[in-house]
């Protein structure tokens, strides 16, 4: 069974920063949270993961709480082609036991 | 660098036959991992090989099994298939050590049964 909960489905503006949260307040010490998305028909794609303090790469930045129960993926600026599936995963760092959830479907409109 | 492959793309099979899926990982990858992806279910982990061994299994039944050769390639392989095995079979890979940790995927196999 899946460790986070995330809304169904966001929309987002393009050229706004896009906004998901998640939550995973069972979260152990020594789980990370990933972040993955899936565009239709496609696999997933890795986009960030983290432990405790923010991290920021090309395509994202990610916001957790200090408490860890907590977190926010945030595309700083969306484009249509950020319309996909996302999931938040909390997982031990080489665990490739993954359990996704069901995701949020994220909705960039012009 | 190429990414994961994945053969064939799309499959038919008839209920009560078998089937073999096939993933190439990215070059040096030494990590494989198979998921189950349903509209009803989502992504289902079935099953991970690191160097030709079972390293970590989910909760599926024993028709589904999975095998490495010794170049990292893994095929899975479901035997008497069920109308409810269709789905797209994703396979990812990753260099398998704790430091890097990122899996990628590939654009899976849509296997239906009819």
């Amino acid at each position: 069974d899946a460790k986070t909960t995330q809304p169904t489905s966001m929309d987002c503006a393009e050229g706004r920063a896009a906004n998901l949260p998640c939550n995973h307040s069972t979260i152990s010490g020594n789980e990370y949270v990933y972040w993955y998305r899936q565009i239709h028909s496609q696999g997933p794609q890795y986009i960030i993961h983290g432990l405790k303090n923010n991290e920021t790469n090309e395509m994202a930045s990610l916001i957790i709480t200090e408490d860890r129960k907590s977190s926010t993926l945030i595309l700083p600026h969306a484009t249509l082609r950020d319309t996909a599936v996302y999931y938040c995963i909390v997982r031990v760092e080489g665990d490739n036991d993954m359990r996704f959830g069901a995701g949020t479907r994220l909705t960039v409109k012009p | 660098k190429a990414g994961v492959t994945q053969t064939p793309r799309y499959l038919i099979k008839t209920r009560g036959q078998q089937v073999t899926l096939s993933c190439s990982p990215i070059s040096g990858h030494r990590s494989v991992s198979w998921y189950q992806q349903t509209p009803g279910q989502g992504l289902q982990f079935l099953f991970e090989y690191f160097s030709e061994t079972q390293r970590n299994k989910g909760n599926f039944p024993g028709r589904f099994s999975g095998r490495q050769f010794s170049n990292s390639r893994s095929e899975m392989n479901v035997s008497t298939l069920e109308l409810g095995d269709s789905a797209l079979y994703l396979c990812a890979s990753s260099a398998g050590t704790r430091a890097l940790a990122e899996q990628y995927f590939g654009p899976g196999t849509r296997l239906t049964v009819t």
